[in-house]
């Protein structure tokens, strides 16, 4: 079935460094992938939507490409700050239906 | 603009008890609508999605139930909670099958 995976629970970094948190998915079908961030006790954000194979999309500093020959779409950062700390979620949906799959969430901390 | 509005903002309730929850998007016809539930610190598990007035499908079976009598609301309820239905509730919204979620603030929900 569709499935998406995020491999790390906790990401700590230090301010000013890069950042890569992992996201692969799973899935049969054509698939739109986003990044949404969630700070503490408050919704989810949309920080990413996918673009077509291989382009890269930005918002905030943050970044992410879509490879559809390794089912990834991994979210970076050249230089983290204190306010990125928060859960990042990786999620698909494959445009076919209305259902939207969360991965398990990565906390980044970002500390000084 | 869009902007979407949940009730109540936080609620403790006791076992047994009966629940409504509520969400309303202002600024957009007919969007798909959808309720998401996340334990603490968990992920986002959709519950029930509407793209009309009147029909609701469920996603997953959590002793829930939606209904959406207009088309810019959308309500969650259960006559009888349980301890398990702790946790953070979230309305979301979209403009067509496969599009971009956006959440609302979100319902914080207690069962003792």
């Amino acid at each position: 079935g569709d499935s998406v995976t995020q491999t790390e629970g906790l990401v700590t970094l230090t301010k000013g460094l890069p950042v890569m948190l992992n996201c692969t998915y799973q899935t049969t079908y054509s698939p739109f992938l986003f990044w949404y961030v969630q700070h503490l006790n408050e919704a989810p954000k949309l920080l990413l939507k996918s673009s077509t194979d291989n382009k890269r999309t930005e918002h905030q500093g943050f970044y992410a490409t879509l490879h559809k020959s390794s089912s990834s779409f991994h979210l970076q950062k050249s230089s983290v700050q204190l306010s990125d700390s928060a859960l990042y979620f990786c999620a698909f949906s494959t445009g076919g239906n209305n259902k939207l799959t969360f991965g398990q969430g990565t906390v980044l901390s970002v500390i000084p | 603009a869009q902007t979407i509005h949940q009730w109540p903002v936080a609620e403790i309730k006791a076992v047994g008890s009966p629940l409504s929850l509520g969400c309303t998007i202002k600024g957009k016809s007919s969007p798909n609508l959808y309720w998401y539930w996340q334990a603490t610190g968990g992920t986002l598990q959709q519950l029930f999605y509407s793209i009309t007035v009147g029909q609701v499908e469920s996603v997953v079976q959590l002793n829930l139930s939606a209904s959406r009598p207009k088309d810019d609301q959308f309500i969650l309820s259960t006559e009888k909670l349980l301890l398990s239905h702790s946790g953070f509730y979230l309305c979301a919204w979209s403009l067509d099958w496969g599009d971009t979620q956006y959440f609302g603030p979100g319902t914080r929900l207690l069962v003792l």
